[in-house]
C-alpha cells in the first residue's frame, strides 16, 4: 500500500544540525513533486518546502530558507530534510507528503505519519 | 503571501447534526484549494481537493463547495470518527509557497 515514513526526528541543541529521512513505498515515487510540511504543538499546518520530482527545483518557505534544505535520492525512494542552525521555532512535528503533479504543484496526498523534532537546549 | 482564514476556531455539534466550515482566502485561487481532516496524534488526511472534488474512499457526506475566495465544507449527518480538525489550502498562488488556513476544530456537544 502507499506509505510514507519518517524517521531522524529527536531532540537537537540549538545551532546544531539533524537529518529527517522519509521512505516512500507503494506508488511511483520518482515521478512526484515532494513536500515538507511541520506543525508546533498545539498549532497548525505550515508548509516548509518542495523539491520537483528530479530534484531540479527547490523551494521554500522564508522562515525556514538558508537554514533547511529539502533533497531526494529517487534510486533510494527516499525525501530529506537536512535541518542546520536550528533554533526554537523549529520544534514541531514534520511530515512529508507526496503531489501528484511531478513539479509537487496542487494538493497533498499522501502523508506521512510524522517525526517530532524538539530543539531544546 | 495569501492568507486562508478559517472560521470559526471552534464548533460544536452533536452527532446527526449538518455543518458548515468555511475558509476565506485574502486573493482569488480559483477552484486550487484542498480539505484535510486531522484527528489528534495523525496525520492530516486529503478529503476535497480541487475546491469540490472528493478524495478516493472519503465518504459522500463530505463535500465541498466555493470558488475565488469564499469555500465552505459541509458535513452531513455528522459520525462520531467526524469530531476533528479541519484545515483547508490554497495551491494557487505557487510558487512562491502553499498556504493553510488556521483550522476549525469540530467537538461533541
Amino acid at each position: 500500500q502507499v506509505q510514507l515514513v519518517e524517521s531522524g526526528g529527536g531532540v537537537v541543541q540549538p545551532g546544531k544540525s539533524l537529518r529527517l529521512s522519509c521512505a516512500a513505498s507503494g506508488f511511483s515515487f520518482s515521478s512526484y513533486g515532494m513536500h515538507w510540511v511541520r506543525q508546533a504543538p498545539g498549532k497548525g499546518l505550515e508548509w516548509v518546502a518542495t523539491i520537483w520530482y528530479d530534484g531540479s527545483n527547490e523551494y521554500y518557505a522564508d522562515s525556514v530558507r538558508g537554514r533547511l534544505t529539502i533533497s531526494r535520492d529517487n534510486s533510494k525512494n527516499t525525501l530529506y530534510l537536512q535541518m542546520n542552525n536550528v533554533r526554537g521555532g523549529d520544534t514541531a512535528t514534520y511530515y512529508c507528503a507526496g503531489t501528484y503533479d511531478s513539479s509537487g504543484y496542487g494538493w497533498f496526498d499522501p502523508w506521512g505519519q510524522g517525526t517530532l523534532v524538539t530543539v531544546s537546549s | 503571501e495569501t492568507v486562508m482564514t478559517q472560521s470559526p476556531a471552534t464548533l460544536s455539534v452533536s452527532p446527526g447534526e449538518t455543518v458548515t466550515l468555511s475558509c476565506r482566502a485574502s486573493q482569488s485561487v480559483g477552484s486550487n484549494l484542498a480539505w484535510y481532516q486531522q484527528k489528534p496524534g495523525q496525520a492530516p488526511r486529503l478529503l476535497i481537493y480541487s475546491a469540490s472534488t472528493r478524495a478516493t474512499g472519503i465518504p459522500a457526506h463530505f463535500s465541498g463547495s466555493g470558488s475565488e475566495t469564499e469555500f465552505t465544507l459541509t458535513i452531513s449527518s455528522l459520525q462520531s470518527e467526524d469530531f476533528a480538525i479541519y484545515y483547508c489550502q490554497q495551491y494557487s498562488n505557487w510558487p512562491p509557497g502553499y498556504t493553510f488556513g488556521q483550522g476549525t476544530k469540530l467537538e461533541i456537544k
